[in-house]
């Protein structure tokens, strides 16, 4: 069945330029998150996206980070002038709002490099 | 919000019994406690989570003390294939943002 799609898998940039993440959530789930996990480190919470809801943005580390979500689906991930200390693994999840478990579903993540 | 407190790495043979301790000394009542893992290269993945009983599932059991003050995952036969780091974390039911993760526990599994 159709998980969580993450692209692109890999992305090699060079300091000061723009990259964006792609999240297809798997189809009617509502919840979408990103998180950001550096290298042998945790996951580091950016943004939830709940249906029509305003997005918690409480999570990004600067305004270079932006995210938006259209339709209520396909969410895009975008950093601005990328340092490199943006490089790490940022993973999309989703979940549908009510449920038994409320369980994350995780994409395999994209890794962002920053040269 | 209330945060967890896991070692830092354990280490199991394979096919015996592995308990991976989580403390939550400040966890309310409307606190779920879930596990997720992660598998090395791939993302986080749900293994188990309960309130205030015990709870089993085809991949772990939840053991949850009776203060909630602390939890154990137990792998019950451990394979080479639950080597992974292990989060445990808590969440308020219906509040699903904000989810945080650790640490983790990263579990080494000898053969």
């Amino acid at each position: 069945g159709a998980g969580v799609s993450q692209s692109p898998s890999n992305k090699v940039t060079e300091k000061g330029k723009d990259v964006e993440l792609r999240c297809d959530p798997i189809s009617g789930h509502t919840a979408l998150y990103w998180y950001r996990q550096s290298l042998g480190q945790g996951l580091e919470f950016l943004i939830y996206f709940q249906g029509n809801s305003a997005p918690d943005k409480s999570g990004l580390p600067s305004d270079r980070f932006s995210a938006e979500r259209t339709g209520g689906s396909v969410s895009t991930l975008t950093i601005q002038r990328t340092q490199q200390e943006d490089s790490a693994v940022y993973l999309c999840a989703s979940s549908t709002r009510w449920g038994n478990t409320g369980e994350l579903f995780f994409g395999e993540g994209s890794r962002l490099t920053v040269l | 919000d209330a945060k967890t407190t896991q070692p830092n790495s354990m280490e199991s043979n394979e096919e015996e019994p592995v308990h991976l301790p989580c403390n939550h000394s400040t966890i309310s009542g409307t606190d779920y406690i879930h596990w997720y893992r992660q598998l090395p290269s791939q993302g986080p993945e749900y293994v188990i989570h309960g309130l205030t009983s015990n709870v089993n599932n085809r991949m772990a059991s939840l053991a949850i003390a009776e203060d909630r003050k602390s939890s154990t995952l137990i792998l019950h036969r451990a394979t080479l294939r639950d080597a992974a780091v292990y989060y445990c974390i808590l969440r308020v039911e219906y509040n699903f943002n904000k989810f945080y993760f650790g640490s983790g526990t990263k579990l080494n599994v000898k053969p």
